[in-house]
């Protein structure tokens, strides 16, 4: 089955305490990104890859990390999480050329409580 | 940066009813997509519109890209309790200087009363 899984789903830590998002993608594509959810705000993009070891910021990146270093995977490091990045995360892949392209496929979220 | 405004952010209608939400902004897109969102999970493609004018349908929902590529809508015949749920409009800048981001509006919340 097509998909793309996030772990862990929930998530409590204090400020400062380093962390890890993954994202695993079985669909071979091209495409990752992670976004980030709050209320009245929407999904705004943090950071996004176009294949393995090519990144690029987003519209929010401040406080985050990500790296590219196999096709399928690509995690979210926050080094030092601050309140404010508590929030409802997600990571999106999709293809970039052809019928696949701008056909996102979402993963199921991670909710982060920074306390 | 690029901003999309979606409207109404708020939709409360009878089962029957038809609706309209926008998705509106100053910027060109290469591409605009449509996805719901169940509460709980991702989003989830509705449809990809590419080219100015084009219009997409999908059993009861029409999408529609607008002639200059900086606006769309989304019109729901008959909405169903089925409907309920987040509308997210989102753009694509396409290969853009040698990037590709993607920027999503605020999301129409519907409700579908039966």
């Amino acid at each position: 089955e097509a998909q793309v899984t996030q772990n862990p789903r929930y998530l409590i830590t204090v400020t400062g305490k380093k962390l890890t998002v993954t994202c695993s993608q079985n669909m071979n594509h091209e495409y990752m990104s992670w976004y980030r959810q709050d209320p009245g705000l929407g999904l705004r993009q943090i950071y996004y890859s176009m294949n393995v070891e090519v990144t690029d910021k987003g519209d929010v990146p401040e406080g985050y990390k990500v790296s590219r270093k196999e096709k399928r995977n690509f995690p979210l490091i926050l080094e030092s999480p601050s309140p404010n990045q508590t929030s409802l995360y997600f990571c999106a892949s999709s293809g970039l050329a052809g019928a696949g392209a701008d056909t996102q496929y979402f993963g199921p979220g991670t909710r982060l409580t920074v306390l | 940066t690029q901003l999309l405004e979606q409207s109404p952010q708020f939709l409360s209608i009878q089962e029957g009813e038809n609706l309209t939400v926008y998705c509106n902004s100053s910027s060109v897109f290469s591409s605009l997509q449509w996805y719901r969102q169940e509460p709980g999970e991702g989003p989830v493609l509705l449809v990809t519109v590419v080219t100015g004018g084009e219009v997409k349908k999908l059993k009861r929902l029409t999408f529609q890209f607008g002639d200059a590529r900086k606006d769309s809508s989304l019109h729901i015949t008959a909405a169903q309790t089925g409907d309920t749920g987040l509308y997210l409009c989102a753009g694509s800048s396409g290969w853009k200087a040698g990037t590709y981001k993607y920027i999503f509006g605020t999301g129409t919340r519907l409700k579908v009363l039966a």
